[in-house]
């Protein structure tokens, strides 16, 4: 139990375009959603937290506008990188948190690796 | 505040050697709970343990154990025997009891497995 998927896996995309991740808790419903970005040899950095229905809390220095949130159901969150740029090249993570199998655990997705040309 | 320090970027051993992977917390929460991840070369995230403040028994799991001090603020892990599928890098995480809490993460160890 507890499986949360990632689609892409990996996408390259050209600079100035658009791109959309999906993240999916298969079988349990995701209260609360993470996403991390994470760049080589670095640890995982907290971009945003999503509560299903409700606006992203972003951290600070992230910025709303160029990644956009959305949690509009219990199994799914999306992240999009807005107008993207070669910097913003990084391996992208989210987290599903719910009630069940245990409110305390934050089960990740696989990661979405992201390449701008 | 939280932070989790993880001083070892990188450790290199030999096959068959034990590695200790140190980790420190920062907290003022009286109740928390830290975790282990695992992340090999694909990326994906392996959860390894968690532990919340009020339980300070060690725990062994096969061939991993790991040492929780509260005097200490320190939540090691030790690999024994290691192996060349050990070879990953290795997070320390730290979060507030209440659910849906975020991850503080340290910085990550490096750990390399020569057979």
């Amino acid at each position: 139990g507890a499986v949360v998927s990632q689609h892409p896996s990996w996408v390259i995309c050209k600079s100035g375009t658009s791109v959309k991740i999906e993240c999916r808790s298969l079988d349990f419903q995701a209260t609360t959603m993470f996403w991390y970005r994470q760049f080589p040899k670095q640890s995982l950095m907290l971009m945003a937290t999503s509560n299903e229905g409700s606006k992203a809390t972003y951290e600070q220095g992230v910025e709303k506008d160029k990644f956009l949130i959305n949690h509009a159901s219990l199994t799914l969150s999306t992240l999009t990188v807005t107008s993207a740029h070669p910097e913003d090249s990084s391996f992208y993570i989210c987290s599903a948190s719910g009630r069940w199998p245990s409110s305390y655990e934050q089960y990740f997705g696989p990661g979405t690796r992201l390449t701008v040309t | 505040a939280q932070k989790v320090t993880q001083a070892q970027t990188e450790i290199s051993v030999v096959e068959k050697e034990d590695v200790t992977l140190d980790c420190v917390y920062e907290t003022r929460d009286t109740t928390y709970y830290l975790f282990w991840y695992k992340q090999p070369p694909s990326g994906e995230l392996v959860f390894l343990i968690r532990r919340n403040s009020f339980d300070e028994q060690n725990e062994i799991s096969g061939r991993y154990s790991w040492n929780f001090q509260k005097s200490t603020s320190s939540f090691n892990f030790t690999i024994t025997a290691s192996q060349v599928v050990d070879s990953a890098v290795y997070f320390c995480a730290l979060r507030k009891e209440t659910s849906g809490s975020r991850l503080t993460f340290g910085e990550g160890t490096q750990l390399t497995v020569n057979p």
